[in-house]
Order: C-alpha cells, then structure tokens, then sequence
C-alpha cells in the first residue's frame, strides 16, 4: 500500500549547523511533496513544498530535493536557529484519484541546542 | 484572515462512550479533512469532503466512527463507542481545492483521551 517512510525519527543539532531529514514514498504516481513543521499543542503548518516536475526548491534558509527515480526527498535546512526546534514531516500524495490525499511520514523531532 | 477552528480542544471520556469533535474551516475553502494523529505518529488521514460530498473515507472505521459536512461549511467527526485505542490528536484541515494544488490549513486539534 501507500508508504511514506521518515529518517531521522530524532535530531539533535548545535545552532548554526545544517539539519537534513530524508523520507522515501513508495506511490510512483505520487506528484507532490510537502513539508510541515508541527510545535507543541499546534496543527501542523506547511513550510515549503515541492512537486514531480522540480528537482530541488529553495526558500530562504530552507531547501527541498527530490529524486523522482529513487522515490526519496530531503528537506534541508541551514543555519538552524532554537526556534526551529520542533516536529517535521514529510508527506506525499496518495493513490491516483488526484484528490489530493496526503500520506505522512512518522515525523522527525528536531532539537537545536544553543 | 481566521484560521481553522476546531473545539473543543481536549477531551476525556471512558471507554464505550461516544464523543463529538466540531471544526469551522476557513471561509471560502471547498476542501475539509479529518486526520487521526497518535502520539508519535503522522496525521492519518480519515475522512474528506469537498464542498459536502465525501471524496475519500476510506480509512474511516465506520463501525464506530462518522462525519458530516451538512452545509459544505462546518464539520462533525463523531465516535461511538470509544475505545482506549482512540485516544489521539484529531485535526482538521481545509483547502481551498485538492491539496495536491492548493495548501492544507490545520487547525488546532482536539486532544482525546479515552480511560
């Protein structure tokens, strides 16, 4: 069935350094990727996507890439700051209905230490 | 403008009894979701409408669970009875059409614990 596998599951950073979280899909009919940050007690918020016909996007500190052959996309982001300490997950869109269903991955918890 | 409302935001009830998560999309958007989050865990996705039809309930546990989107706006995700293994963040989302082209805004969640 529809997978989204995520890596690292914890994330322990010094502020400053780079922080980079892998996660594969398993739907070849999967078309878009996006990436949510969840903090304690609050809904997940998007943060940066990317879709099938794009190799890599950038926005500002964050960066995404996607290896459509391999079904893997990373989120990377650079000079990580204590504020970006929280939950991230991957996700991917499931089945080929085209509804927009999203399949999330288990999450990854980021730590930047000051 | 507002964000995705949902109430209430935590709840505590016994095993066996049944429970009613409300959630007030964005103004505008066509597109509601019902996720099931366990702690530890993605959103699962359980249910979701687009204006009040359903487009995909196919991880619904319909024996005990169901939703409603009456009027394409509001929503109701009901379980009946509850079981320890229900015990989840249960989020709304909404976007203005399929996600796969338009963002998914989440709301806050109602946090449920069954004893």
């Amino acid at each position: 069935g529809e997978n989204v596998e995520q890596h690292p599951s914890t994330l322990s950073v010094q502020e400053g350094d780079s922080a980079v979280i892998k996660c594969t899909y398993s739907d070849s009919a999967s078309n878009y990727f996006p990436w949510y940050k969840q903090e304690l007690g609050k809904g997940p918020q998007l943060i940066i996507d990317i879709r099938s016909n794009v190799g890599e996007k950038k926005d500002q500190r964050i960066a995404v890439t996607l290896n459509k052959t391999a079904k893997h996309f990373s989120l990377h982001i650079t000079e990580t700051q204590p504020e970006d300490s929280a939950v991230y997950f991957c996700a991917a869109t499931g089945g080929s209905s085209n509804t927009g269903k999203l399949i999330f991955g288990q999450g990854t918890t980021l730590q930047v230490k000051p | 403008e507002a964000g995705v409302a949902q109430s209430p935001r935590y709840k505590i009830i016994e095993k066996r009894q049944s429970v009613a998560f409300w959630c007030n999309p964005i103004s505008g958007h066509a597109t509601l979701y019902w996720y099931q989050q366990i702690l530890g865990q993605g959103p699962k996705l359980l249910i979701q409408f687009q204006n009040n039809g359903v487009v995909d309930d196919s991880q619904l546990p319909k024996d005990r669970f169901s939703a409603e989107r009456l009027k394409g706006v509001d929503s109701t995700l009901k379980i009946q009875p509850a079981k320890l293994e229900d015990s989840a963040v249960y989020l709304c989302a909404s976007s203005f059409g399929p996600a796969t082209y338009y963002e998914q805004y989440f709301g806050p969640g109602t946090r449920l614990t069954v004893t």
